[in-house]
């Protein structure tokens, strides 16, 4: 999982509710990005950001939103506009001068009831 | 759009057998290619990735990667397959116009039976 970490592992929540999920990198990466995995569906972009304060949205960003106020964080807020938010949520990063492969986090499992 | 097709569900092998998992993918310009691994309840892991230069790409655990420009593939292989591989494989691309985001084939569930 590298340099990468997110909190917490499971995260219990009732409907209506917004929860923030964390992402911290210690590997000086300029892009983060937020993935959403489902069972038989691959892993889906929600969010990206190329650099400090600006983010673009990815193929899922509604009911979502994050901030990118510093280099080493991107943390994901999950509202109560999403529909469907139960899903294993995972954070990346990746160098944009070498390489483009992106390093993730552990991943956060999100439940809500 | 750049996209990945990864067209089994699971794959079966037994021990010590050679392993393939497939990919194929459909890109404009040249591709940047790249396999992860996922063990249960975890994040991915980079195994290789092809950018440019020799077909056979070598990366991580003994795994390596043909890249076929002809057939559009970059199936990854193993020569032995051990009962630790077992695990989730994605297959992924990079859409340079995305903040170089990466396209994920749906993931290829490996086997390895002892």
């Amino acid at each position: 999982d590298g340099g990468i970490t997110q909190s917490p592992k499971y995260l219990f929540r009732k409907e209506g509710q917004n929860v923030t999920l964390s992402c911290e990198q210690n590997l000086n990466h300029d892009a983060m990005y937020w993935y959403r995995q489902d069972p038989g569906q691959g892993l889906r972009l929600i969010y990206y950001s190329q650099i400090v304060n600006d983010f673009q949205k990815g193929d899922i960003a509604e009911g979502y939103s994050v901030s990118r106020e510093k280099k080493e964080s991107f943390p994901l807020t999950v509202t109560s506009a999403q529909k469907n938010p139960t899903a294993f949520y995972l954070c990346a990063s990746s160098s944009l001068m070498r390489g483009y492969e992106q390093y993730f986090g552990p991943g956060t499992r999100l439940t809500v009831t | 759009a750049q996209s990945v097709a990864q067209p089994e569900d699971q794959v079966n092998v037994a021990e010590g057998n050679p392993l393939t998992v497939k990919c194929t993918y459909s890109v404009s310009g040249n591709p940047y290619l790249f396999w992860y691994v996922q063990y249960p309840n975890r994040g991915l892991q980079f195994l290789l990735k092809y950018i440019t230069g020799d077909n056979l790409v070598k990366g991580s655990y003994g795994f390596e990667a043909e890249f076929n420009k002809s057939q559009t593939s970059f199936h990854l292989k193993k020569p032995s397959a051990l009962v630790s591989d077992s695990a989730l494989y994605f297959c992924a691309v990079r859409e340079k116009e995305y903040g170089n985001k990466l396209v994920f084939g749906a993931g290829t569930i490996l086997r390895v039976k002892s």
